[in-house]
């Protein structure tokens, strides 16, 4: 059964960089077939959508987050990664990995499984 | 403010229907995008509820059921029961916005 785990410092100063990992276990991220995203949500508020990668790289970005974001997959370790820079308080959040089963149109996009997620806070 | 509106809260007996509505524009739902539904279990992370308008995953009970029309959608959840409290959020795509949206998240009180 596939799972995903999100890893990362829970603790970020104001103006570095934040980054996380989700490992993929009980199967193999590079098989194809599914977009692998992140996802947040701000305290006790709704999710945000912050972007996905293919494990061939390519990534799609959320505008609104696009010039502050950087992700990569590394294959070999079946992970992925976020790494967010310039960060404020309003990046505080539990961040979650999850994944998107790949369609025949891409718009139509749905996130079918989750990770537990981590809180990561932004304060010095 | 979330591009899908939902109201912040139903509720409902056990046993009742709850129906929670997502509400979006020419842009997102009114464009044709499917539309997807999460549950949120207190202190869980979200689980997928229903894809594509309607489909339900597999072990998600048959009282959850998904339809879209014209600019909203809907989930419906009929026999409510106890463990059905949990916050609910619909999820489309918004082609001004070129990616996902998400509504603002509804919580479901079983009374």
């Amino acid at each position: 059964q596939v799972q995903l785990q999100e890893s990362g410092p829970g603790l970020v100063k104001p103006s570095q960089t934040l980054s996380l990992t989700c490992t993929v276990s009980g199967g193999s991220i590079s098989s194809g077939g599914y977009y692998w995203s992140w996802i947040r949500q701000h305290p006790g508020k709704g999710l945000e959508w912050i972007g996905y990668i293919y494990y061939s790289g390519s990534t799609y970005y959320n505008p609104s987050l696009k010039s502050l974001l950087t992700m990569s997959v590394d294959t070999s370790k079946s992970q992925f990664s976020l790494k967010l820079s310039s960060v404020t308080a309003a990046d505080t959040a539990v961040y979650y990995c999850a994944r998107s089963p790949l369609l025949a149109r891409s718009t139509d996009w749905y996130f079918d499984l989750w990770g537990r997620g981590t809180l990561v806070t932004v304060s010095s | 403010q979330s591009v899908l509106t939902q109201p912040p809260s139903v509720s409902g007996a056990p046993g009742q229907r709850a129906t929670i509505s997502c509400t979006g524009s020419s842009s997102n739902i009114g464009a044709g995008y499917d539309v997807h539904w999460y549950q949120q279990l207190p202190g869980r992370a979200p689980k997928l509820l229903i894809y594509g308008n309607s489909k339900r995953p597999s072990g998600v009970p048959d009282r959850f059921s998904g339809s879209k029309s014209g600019t909203s959608a809907s989930l419906a959840i009929t026999g409510l029961q106890a463990e059905d409290e949990a916050d609910y959020y619909c999820q489309s795509y918004d082609i001004n916005l070129s990616g996902v949206v998400f509504g603002g998240g509804t919580k479901l009180t079983v009374l």
